[in-house]
């Protein structure tokens, strides 16, 4: 199993530009989030996704978009970069599956700069 | 909204030497779950051990293991027989019990302590 696959791994924009970071999980998992990761902030939810067609805004949601069409998709969209965006991006995904429950697999992050 | 808080930037031990890092959280809830996770330099997030709150008994995995006090907030991991690919970034998190799973996948971190095994 691939479990959760993020691409791409680094990305240079600049500001003003749109870009769509992908995330594909093979685990038929209902869950999926994204998160991204600051210094000294630990990592904080922007969006997530109970299943396919439904999504909701985390704690950071302003400036991205989230789609879930598919169980396994969950790209996000940067509409207008901008530098404060810059940061390490990364998906997770989950199961209320007895033996999974709780659990986060997380994909290998992505590394965004936004000059 | 909870918080979850990571007092210790960085941190040292000497390798097979014992080393506790700390997690103190903010809830009004009674029932959730708390994580550490730990990140090497490759960036991937590797989930090291979780509690849920209505164990009393403190979880264990191998060498980690976490000191787990609910009145006081506070989530401890503990690391025994220290290794060098301990050497990582970790992270405390909390996540709400949802019964109906509305919560799943949502989690609070911390803001990260930096341990470094000395040879």
């Amino acid at each position: 199993n691939a479990g959760v696959t993020q691409t791409p791994k680094f990305q240079v924009l600049k500001t003003g530009q749109s870009m769509t970071l992908q995330c594909a999980q093979d685990m038929n998992h209902e869950y999926m989030s994204w998160y991204r990761q600051d210094p000294g902030m630990g990592l904080r939810l922007i969006h997530y996704s109970v299943g396919a067609g439904i999504t909701d805004q985390g704690e950071v949601p302003n400036g991205y978009n989230v789609s879930r069409s598919t169980t396994e998709d969950f790209p996000l969209r940067l509409l207008s970069a901008a530098p404060s965006q810059t940061s390490v991006y990364f998906c997770a995904s989950s199961s209320d599956s007895i033996s999974g429950a709780n659990v986060l697999t997380f994909g290998a992050g992505s590394r965004l700069t936004v000059l | 909204a909870q918080t979850v808080t990571q007092s210790q930037p960085e941190m040292s031990v000497q390798e097979a030497e014992t080393v506790t890092l700390s997690c103190t959280y903010d809830t009004s809830e009674s029932d959730y779950y708390l994580f550490w996770y730990k990140q090497p330099p490759s960036r991937q997030m590797i989930l090291v051990i979780r509690q849920e709150a209505y164990k009393q008994q403190n979880a264990t995995e191998n060498r980690f293991s976490v000191n787990f006090q609910k009145a006081a907030k506070s989530f401890s991991l503990k690391i025994s027989d220290s290794q060098l690919g301990d050497a990582a970034m970790y992270f405390c998190a909390y996540r709400s019990f949802s019964a109906g799973g509305t919560s799943y996948g949502k989690l609070t971190f911390g803001q990260g302590t930096i341990l470094t095994v000395h040879p």
